[in-house]
Formats: structure tokens, C-alpha cells, sequence
């Protein structure tokens, strides 16, 4: 069975500045997704960014952007600019390939923005 | 579009008592989701959904029990609420019969207190 480790479960970083969220996992298959999951005080879940195993490529979505290292079976987060709408709990989850596949989280980093 | 909808937001229940969280979606989704979310634990499933008519066991099922008369609904019933079924209650679904991405869509969550 996958798993997913988010071994951080705190972090703080100043307004502006960028912080790196770490995750790994563990996975015997070749083929995957992986996603990261935003959480803020709302409670609401939403999607940040995802990444496809098979693609090199890290994926970006505006501030956000992701370092994928397959071979280490590392999925960091790295936040540019951050702002204090940022500040959430953070989840790493995998996916892995074929329909009906199911999630795996991590147990989530809860990042705080300082003014 | 709603997306997806819980009810009730919040509950607080006596032990013993038995409880139905609903949930609702309105993307004509296969696949559905009950997630339960603790502090330090992340998300974890407990009952999903490939399509109407079927379910399945996730991580942590004991104690809750699921339906799927229907594409739209996926009320999750605990028949004798215990304290340790205090937490927050989180409904998914997705396209489900993708493979890929197949990225999944939250509710608002059920915050659910069991004394």
C-alpha cells in the first residue's frame, strides 16, 4: 500500500518571503499523480496543484509551484510571495493510475504567515 | 452550480444516539467519498462509491455504515455514535471512471461531536 509522509507538522514563513512544504511517499508503481490539497480556516478542501508522475516537467500554478524528485519519491510545495491568505493547513495526497484508484493523504502541515 | 452539499454543518450527539450525515452533489459524478479528518491524522476514507448501486470499504470503516440508491446522494449513517466518531466529516466525489487526474471535489464538512 502507498503512503504518505509529511513529516513537518509546523511551519512559519514572513509575508513576501517563500517557504518549501515537504512531502515523500512510498510507491512501487511507475505511473502516479500526486496533488496538493489547501485548507484553510474555512474548512473548505482545495485543490493547489497536481503533478503527473510520468511528466518530468514540475507542474506551476501562479505562486505556486512544485519539486518533483521521482527518483527520491519526493513532492515538495514551494510558495513564492506568500500572503497571509495562505496561511492553511497544507495536505499531500497520491493517486495512483487506473480508474477508481483511491486518494492517500498525508497527515497535513499547518503553515502560518507572519505579517 | 452547488457543487457539493453536507448537512448537517454541525452536530453535537449523545452516545448511542444514531446519526445520518447527508450528502449531495450535483455534477452527475460516478464516484463518491466519506473521509473523516483528525487533527494529526490527516484524512482518512471510510466508505466510497464507484456508481450508483455500489459501495466499498475504506481504511476506517467500523462503526459507519453507507448507501448509494442513487447518483446524487451518499448519506453516511453511524448506527450507535461512539466518542471516538468525533471529528470532521468530509464528502467527495469525482468523475470516477477516469483514469488519471480524476480529481476530486469536497464538501463544506460535518463537524460532528459525540459525548
Amino acid at each position: 500500500a502507498q503512503t504518505v509522509t509529511q513529516s513537518q507538522p509546523e511551519m512559519s514563513v514572513q509575508e513576501a518571503e517563500t517557504v518549501t512544504l515537504s512531502c515523500t511517499y512510498d510507491t512501487s508503481e511507475s505511473d502516479y499523480y500526486l496533488f496538493w490539497y489547501k485548507q484553510p480556516p474555512s474548512r473548505q478542501m482545495i485543490l493547489v496543484i497536481r503533478q503527473e508522475a510520468y511528466k518530468q516537467q514540475n507542474a506551476t500554478e501562479n505562486r505556486f509551484s512544485v519539486n518533483f524528485q521521482k527518483a527520491a519519491k519526493s513532492f515538495s510545495l514551494k510558495i513564492s510571495d506568500s500572503q497571509l491568505g495562505d496561511a492553511a493547513m497544507y495536505f499531500c495526497a497520491y493517486r495512483s493510475p487506473g480508474a477508481n484508484s483511491k486518494l492517500t493523504f498525508g497527515k497535513g502541515i499547518t503553515l502560518s504567515v507572519r505579517p | 452550480i452547488a457543487g457539493i452539499t453536507q448537512a448537517p454543518t454541525s452536530q453535537i450527539l449523545a452516545a448511542g444516539r444514531r446519526m445520518t450525515l447527508r450528502c449531495t452533489q450535483d455534477m452527475r459524478h460516478n464516484a463518491m467519498y466519506w473521509y473523516r479528518q483528525d487533527l494529526g491524522l490527516g484524512l482518512r476514507l471510510i466508505h466510497y462509491s464507484n456508481t450508483a448501486g455500489t459501495t466499498g470499504k475504506g481504511e476506517v470503516p467500523d462503526g459507519y455504515s453507507v448507501s448509494r440508491a442513487n447518483t446524487d446522494d451518499f448519506p453516511l449513517t453511524l448506527a450507535s455514535a461512539v466518542p471516538s466518531q468525533t471529528s470532521v466529516y468530509f464528502c467527495a466525489s469525482s468523475d470516477g471512471n477516469r483514469a488519471g487526474l480524476d480529481e476530486q471535489f469536497f464538501g463544506p464538512g460535518t463537524r460532528l461531536t459525540v459525548l
